[in-house]
């Protein structure tokens, strides 16, 4: 079955410093990889997908996002955070089957100080 | 392009009563929307699969005669939670899926904020 594991349920970074944030998925195919940021009380946003091809892939508000498929792994970074980037982060996989259903990791909630 | 809203933002309502929650998609068509439902610091939980047509797809332990879905277009889902309980609080997005090139994406409603009293 296909899962997504967000190993940190929280990070605190300065703000100006770089962030790297976790995730692993589990799925037999290639799989299509989303990273999502949601404000408090607000929807999804899209940060960036992988669907094939180039294995770093660039979003928006500066995040990128490397796909790594001998660990199972789909990174998403950032060369330096803002204050504003305090959210939390869904790592999220569809699979082909099942009808192209979202699987979402746990969530990583992102903390940004001064 | 692929925007997708929610009405409404918020909802409060005495328990027991029904309570409706549209999800739209604006500028395109959807043949299937999901259903999600989250609560506080947790991730999204998929309760069902709503498709343009015909029965909605429920995922295990979610109760379809409590979660009501109806598909009636391609451009709206409805999810009517009934008889609803302070249990049933929570925060509900839909998305629906794209097409053609797009058929693996989802898009995001903003969410319903449902709170019973």
């Amino acid at each position: 079955a296909q899962s997504v594991t967000q190993p940190d349920i929280h990070i605190t970074v300065s703000e100006g410093a770089s962030l790297e944030l976790r995730c692993n998925y589990s799925y037999g195919a290639t799989p299509y990889l989303f990273w999502y940021v949601q404000s408090p009380g607000q929807g999804l946003q899209l940060l960036l997908k992988y669907f094939s091809g180039d294995t770093l892939v660039q979003g928006i508000k500066g995040f990128e996002a490397e796909f790594k498929r001998s660990q199972s792994s789909f990174n998403l970074r950032k060369p330096s955070v803002h204050w504003s980037d305090a959210a939390e982060y869904f790592c999220a996989v569809v699979g082909g089957s099942g009808g192209f259903k979202t699987i979402f990791g746990a969530g990583t909630r992102l903390f940004v100080k001064a | 392009g692929a925007v997708v809203s929610q009405h409404p933002s918020w909802v409060i309502c005495k328990s027991g009563t029904s309570v409706k929650i549209e999800c739209r998609s604006l500028d395109f068509q959807a043949t299937t929307m999901f259903w999600y439902r989250q609560f506080p610091k947790q991730s999204l939980m998929l309760m069902a699969t709503s498709n343009e047509g015909s029965k909605a797809t429920y995922e295990q332990g979610v109760e379809k005669d409590k979660f009501l879905i109806n598909h009636a277009s391609l451009t709206l889902s409805t999810l009517t939670v009934t008889s609803a309980h302070p249990e049933d609080s929570s925060f509900y997005i839909c998305s629906a899926q794209g097409s053609g090139s797009r058929t693996v994406e989802q898009f995001f409603g903003p969410g319903t904020r449902l709170t019973v009293l």
